[in-house]
Order: C-alpha cells, then sequence, then structure tokens
C-alpha cells in the first residue's frame, strides 16, 4: 500500500499571500487530519475531516481552511499568510470509525513565508 | 479539552542507561493514549498505543489513571533511540493532540 502523500514538499511564499496544501491518505482511509509542526510548540492540530466533512476544529483563525474529496483526498489552504504561519504542515490519514486508532503520517509540507 | 504535557523537551542518556519520557494528560473521559516517534529524516509513526499494550523496540508505557500519566521507559537505552518523541491523547475519533514533544539523545 502507498503511504501517505503530501504535495509540494517545499514552498516558499510572501506575506499576504495565500497557499494551497494537498495530501493524499493511504487507500480506504476516510479520515484526513492536518497539524502544524514548529520547533517551539510541537504538533498543533489544525482539521480533521472524515467522509468529505469537517468533523474536528482545532483553534487556528478563519485563515486556515480544509475541504476533503469524494476519493479522500484533502487539501489545507492559508489564506492571507504570515510570517508565523511558517512551519511544517503534517497530515495524517486513518480509517476513521473509532477511538484508539494509528495516525499514518505524511512526511509534510514545508512552508516558508517572507 | 485535551492537553498533553511533555515537562522535558531534551533528554540525554547514556548508552546502557534507563530512559523514561515523561507524559502528563488532561481529559475528563477515557482517553486512548499514544507515543509516536519521529527519527532523522524519518516520518513520523507510531511507536506504540496503550489499548494494544504490546512492547515495540523495548519501550513500554503503563497508563496511570489516578496520576494521568502515560510515561514511556525501556531499560537500556540504545543509540538508535535518539528521536523526538510526542506523547498523545485521542478522546474521540479523528481528533488526537499532541505534547511539545521530547528530544532524546543516547550518548555512546
Amino acid at each position: 500500500k502507498a503511504g501517505v502523500t503530501q504535495t509540494p514538499r517545499y514552498l516558499i511564499k510572501t506575506r499576504g499571500q495565500q497557499v494551497t496544501l494537498s495530501c493524499s491518505p493511504i487507500s480506504g482511509h476516510r479520515s484526513v487530519s492536518w497539524y502544524q509542526q514548529t520547533p517551539g510548540q510541537g504538533l498543533q492540530f489544525l482539521f480533521e475531516y472524515f467522509s468529505e466533512t469537517q468533523r474536528n476544529k482545532g483553534n487556528f483563525p478563519g485563515r486556515f481552511s480544509g475541504r476533503q474529496f469524494s476519493n479522500s483526498r484533502s487539501e489545507m489552504n492559508v489564506s492571507t499568510l504570515e510570517l508565523g504561519d511558517s512551519a511544517l504542515y503534517l497530515c495524517a490519514s486513518s480509517p476513521g470509525t473509532g477511538l484508539g486508532e494509528k495516525l499514518f503520517f505524511g512526511s509534510g509540507t514545508q512552508l516558508s513565508v517572507l | 479539552a485535551q492537553r498533553v504535557t511533555q515537562p522535558e523537551k531534551l533528554l540525554s542518556v547514556f548508552k546502557g542507561a534507563p530512559v523514561e519520557l515523561k507524559c502528563n494528560y488532561s481529559y475528563s473521559g477515557s482517553p486512548e493514549l499514544f507515543w509516536y516517534v519521529q527519527y532523522s529524516r524519518q516520518r513520523l509513526q507510531l511507536l506504540l498505543r496503550h489499548i494494544s499494550r504490546e512492547s515495540i523496540k523495548g519501550f513500554t508505557a503503563d497508563l496511570n489513571k489516578g496520576e494521568t500519566s502515560f510515561h514511556l521507559k525501556k531499560p537500556f537505552a540504545q543509540e538508535e533511540d535518539s528521536a523526538m518523541y510526542y506523547c498523545a491523547l485521542s478522546g474521540r475519533a479523528g481528533k488526537s493532540t499532541f505534547g511539545d514533544g521530547t528530544t532524546l539523545t543516547v550518548k555512546p
């Protein structure tokens, strides 16, 4: 089985721009969650999508949004980029049907905002 | 609210010494607890989870509900254990909360 795939691997943007990140989950997984990883704050939960619906949401501003398609692929969008948005963005997939599920992570998209 | 605290950002031990990475959680219900590991230049992966109670690479973790802790232990650390370790909690399907992580360095 192919693992979780995230594209692009690296992104460089300037303040005020917007960006879209993509995540393809493991085949058969219906849950995709997104995390922001920074050296100082670890992994912060952004949101989770299950069967094309946002099921869980973290404490990020509305500039951060996402969606999920019928094939479970997910995109994350960040509008009006700020310098503090520079981070590694990870997505993880799981079957999504219960507690105690193992998360499978992608390699991440490294976003740099200049 | 779900909260996970890993009090040590950095931990350094010598090869062959015991190691314990601390994790405390806050959750009003009965959460599922996990440890994830990220080796250098590799993606984040599951190390162990409470429900399976299995020992992976010699690591174990005991859930202490009274102290709301889920500390990770290994009796004899190896150099290849050097990595970033994250404790995580899942209180409901689809949402996992991670601690800030502990960087473990095992010195020869």
